[in-house]
């Protein structure tokens, strides 16, 4: 079965520190998301992606985040100046393009990135 | 936007039992509604999920019912097993692709044998 896979599974990064958090979505899948869960809370969405561009973003993806699809495969979060507070799991995500026989909004959740900024 | 309300937090069943985990919505836009199950330090896996313009939809010993009226949704699991427990969300966003999942808290469920 086709999966989203994410690299790194882990990243320890310095408060200040840029990172990039890659992703490769399932490959008929068109739209891509990345998600967020702080340890032990609900997991909370930060941008939506279609077609090169931005579909919807939420009010914690502000000006030092930023995604990319450098590619045909590769979809990226990227975190500038990282704060302490930006510790979490990442997730990525895709949904097929919507069909009449398929439920459209089905999202396929990768097995995550931890973050952590010390 | 939206809001999803999740209860309970927590919930403990013996095995054999069943389990029920009721959401409740705020945004009457809202037509998609998802569950994920997640076991400990892996990813949310979509177990089951319903459109607005059906009532209740089964698969084995999962079902999930929904009441737009009433804004709310429910998961129910039927003789459950050790390998059900997980954190369970429940999710709800308008039927377009590309918009946010808007996920409730979570339910702790624990099953004993």
């Amino acid at each position: 079965e086709p999966e989203v896979t994410q690299t790194p599974s882990h990243q320890v990064t310095q408060m200040g520190q840029e990172v990039i958090l890659r992703c490769v979505p399932i490959s008929n899948h068109l739209y891509f998301y990345w998600y967020r869960q702080i340890l032990g809370q609900k997991v909370e969405f930060l941008v939506s992606f279609y077609n090169n561009e931005i579909s919807e973003k939420s009010e914690i993806f502000d000006d030092q985040f930023s995604v990319e699809r450098p590619d045909g495969s590769n979809f990226t979060l990227k975190i500038r100046s990282t704060k302490l507070e930006d510790s979490a799991m990442y997730f990525c995500a895709s949904s097929e393009f919507p069909s009449v026989e398929r439920s459209p909004l089905a999202i396929y959740f990768g097995e995550g990135s931890w973050l952590t900024v010390v | 936007g939206e809001n999803v309300e999740q209860h309970p937090s927590t919930l403990s069943v013996q095995e054999g039992d069943s389990a029920v985990i009721k959401c409740t919505y705020s945004d009457s836009a809202s037509n998609y509604f998802p569950w994920y199950k997640q076991e400990l330090g892996k990813r949310p896996q979509l177990i089951i999920d319903i459109r607005s313009n059906v009532g209740e939809k089964k698969d084995q010993r999962i079902a999930v019912t929904l009441n737009k009226t009433a804004k709310h949704f429910s998961l129910h699991i039927t003789e459950t097993q050790p390998e059900d427990s997980a954190v369970y969300f429940c999710a709800a966003s308008p039927n377009q692709a590309g918009t946010a999942l808007i996920f409730g808290k979570g339910t702790t469920l624990s099953v004993s044998s």
